[in-house]
C-alpha cells in the first residue's frame, strides 16, 4: 500500500541552525501539508501546498519557514534559524484530488538545543 | 474561532468494554476525521465523515451535522486499541487543512 515517508525520523540541531525536513508524498497525490505537534499538545496546521505554491498557511508559519517541492517527488520544510520552541514532531500529509482523506507520514521529531 | 473539543481527555477501560469518545465543533464543516495516534507518534486515519455513520470492524463513527457533534465507538475493546484518538475537521473546502482536537488518550486494561 502506498505511504507517505519522512526523513529523518529524528533531527537534533543547535539553536540558530537551519534544518530541512523531507517528505515523499504518495505519488498521485496533489495536495501537500505540514503539521506540527509540540510534546503534549494538539497537532497544529502549518502550511498547505498545491500546484507548486502555498495555498494556505497558519500564523505559526512565519518568515523563518519555507516549503518547496524541488523535484516533483520530495516536499520539504525548511526552518532557517531554529528556536528552542521549534522543538516538536513535524508531520507531512498528502491528499489525492477529490478525496478528503489525508495520509500522514510517520513524522520527524525535531529537537532544538 | 473554529474550535474542536473532545471528551473525555483520558479514558481507562477494561478489555471487552464498549467505548465512546465525543467530539464537538463550532461552525459548519466540510468533513470530520477520526485519527489514531500510537505512542510512537504516527497518525493513521480511521474515518472521514460528512454525514451519517461509518463502520470498520469494531469501530463505528457517527456524525450529527445539526448538533455539530460526532462520536467514535469501539466495541469489544482490546488492549491493542490503546492509543490517542483525535478528532479533526475541514472547515474549508474539500482540500482544506485540518483543525485538530486535543485528543483522547485511551488505555484498555487486560
Amino acid at each position: 500500500e502506498p505511504e507517505v515517508t519522512q526523513t529523518p525520523s529524528h533531527q537534533v540541531t543547535q539553536m540558530g541552525q537551519e534544518v530541512i525536513l523531507r517528505c515523499v508524498p504518495i505519488s498521485n497525490h496533489l495536495y501537500f501539508y505540514w503539521y506540527r505537534q509540540i510534546l503534549g499538545q494538539k497537532v497544529e496546521f502549518l502550511v498547505s501546498f498545491y500546484n507548486n505554491e502555498i495555498s494556505e498557511k497558519s500564523e505559526i508559519f512565519d518568515d523563518q519557514f519555507s516549503v518547496e517541492r524541488p523535484d516533483g517527488s520530495n516536499f520539504t520544510l525548511k526552518i532557517r534559524s531554529t528556536k528552542l520552541e521549534d522543538s516538536a514532531m513535524y508531520f507531512c500529509a498528502s491528499l489525492q484530488r477529490g478525496n478528503n482523506e489525508q495520509f500522514f507520514g510517520p513524522g520527524t521529531r525535531l529537537t532544538v538545543l | 474561532k473554529n474550535e474542536v473539543e473532545q471528551s473525555p481527555q483520558n479514558l481507562t477501560a477494561q478489555e471487552g468494554e464498549f467505548i465512546t469518545i465525543n467530539c464537538s465543533y463550532s461552525v459548519g464543516i466540510s468533513a470530520l476525521h477520526w485519527l489514531q495516534q500510537h505512542p510512537g507518534g504516527g497518525i493513521v486515519s480511521l474515518f472521514m465523515l460528512s454525514s451519517g455513520k461509518k463502520k470498520h470492524g469494531r469501530l463505528i463513527a457517527t456524525i450529527n451535522i445539526q448538533e455539530k457533534h460526532s462520536s467514535l465507538h469501539i466495541t469489544a475493546s482490546h488492549p491493542r486499541d490503546s492509543a490517542v484518538y483525535i478528532c479533526a475537521v475541514n472547515y474549508g473546502g474539500s482540500q482544506g487543512n485540518l483543525i485538530f482536537g486535543k485528543g483522547t488518550k485511551l488505555s484498555v486494561k487486560p
